[in-house]
């Protein structure tokens, strides 16, 4: 069955230094999504980063980066020079498609909380 | 490009009577999906739609049902409400529904059941 873990509930990082949010994926799928949110405490769900399964590089959106090892099946998000707006909860998930289908799969969440 | 829209953001039910919320997302977008918070069980997946269609369907009592309209609109529905239906309930939206399309989440609707 499908599952993301995200092992650290919580983490403290001082403002302007890089933080690393693990995340192990599970799947026996050879085609899948990986995904990472940020949830403020208002609630929304703000994407951040997407991984492909096939894709070759490690995926980066300015301050973010993706750490894709597919064969430890491990997609670590990697926030540089960290900033007080990143104090929320950031979520990995997998979205996958042996049917067809567009669910996501959520890990339970690591709270970030940036000191300054 | 306007984002996925939810309404209302936040309702106030009792037990036993049932609710309907809505999404619209994002133009052209027409993969509709949505999903329960709680603190307890964390993030789960409710039904995704697609054209019009129930694509998939995640483990909650038939209380929980959603259609899609052919704006790509969709509505979700619960009738006789629990204690325990009291959730954030979050729409997301992509293209299409294969796996390498981001998902695009509303604001949410918090449901409190009393």
């Amino acid at each position: 069955a499908q599952k993301i873990t995200q092992t650290q509930p919580g983490m403290f990082v001082q403002e302007k230094e890089a933080v690393t949010l693990d995340c192990t994926y599970d799947t026996s799928d050879p085609s899948y999504g990986l995904f990472w949110y940020k949830q403020p405490s208002s609630g929304e769900m703000i994407f951040l980063i997407y991984q492909g399964s096939y894709d070759q590089q490690n995926a980066t959106e300015g301050r973010y980066s993706l750490n894709f090892q597919k064969a430890r099946k491990s997609a670590n998000l990697v926030i540089s020079a960290s900033q007080l707006g990143d104090s929320a909860m950031y979520f990995c998930a997998m979205r996958d498609s042996p049917s067809n289908t567009g669910k996501l799969i959520f890990g339970q969440g690591t709270t970030l909380q940036v000191k300054p | 490009k306007a984002g996925v829209t939810q309404t209302p953001r936040y309702l106030i039910k009792t037990r036993g009577q049932q609710v309907t919320l809505s999404c619209s997302p994002i133009s052209g977008h027409r993969s509709v999906s949505w999903y329960q918070q709680t603190p307890g069980q964390g993030l789960q997946f409710l039904f995704e739609y697609f054209s019009e269609t129930q694509r998939n369907k995640g483990n909650f009592p038939g209380r929980f049902s959603g259609r899609q309209f052919s704006n790509s609109r969709s509505e979700m529905n619960v009738s006789t409400l629990e204690l325990g239906d009291s959730a954030l309930y979050l729409c997301a939206s992509s293209y299409t529904d294969r796996s390498y399309n981001e998902q695009f989440f509303g604001p949410g609707t918090r449901l409190t059941v009393l």
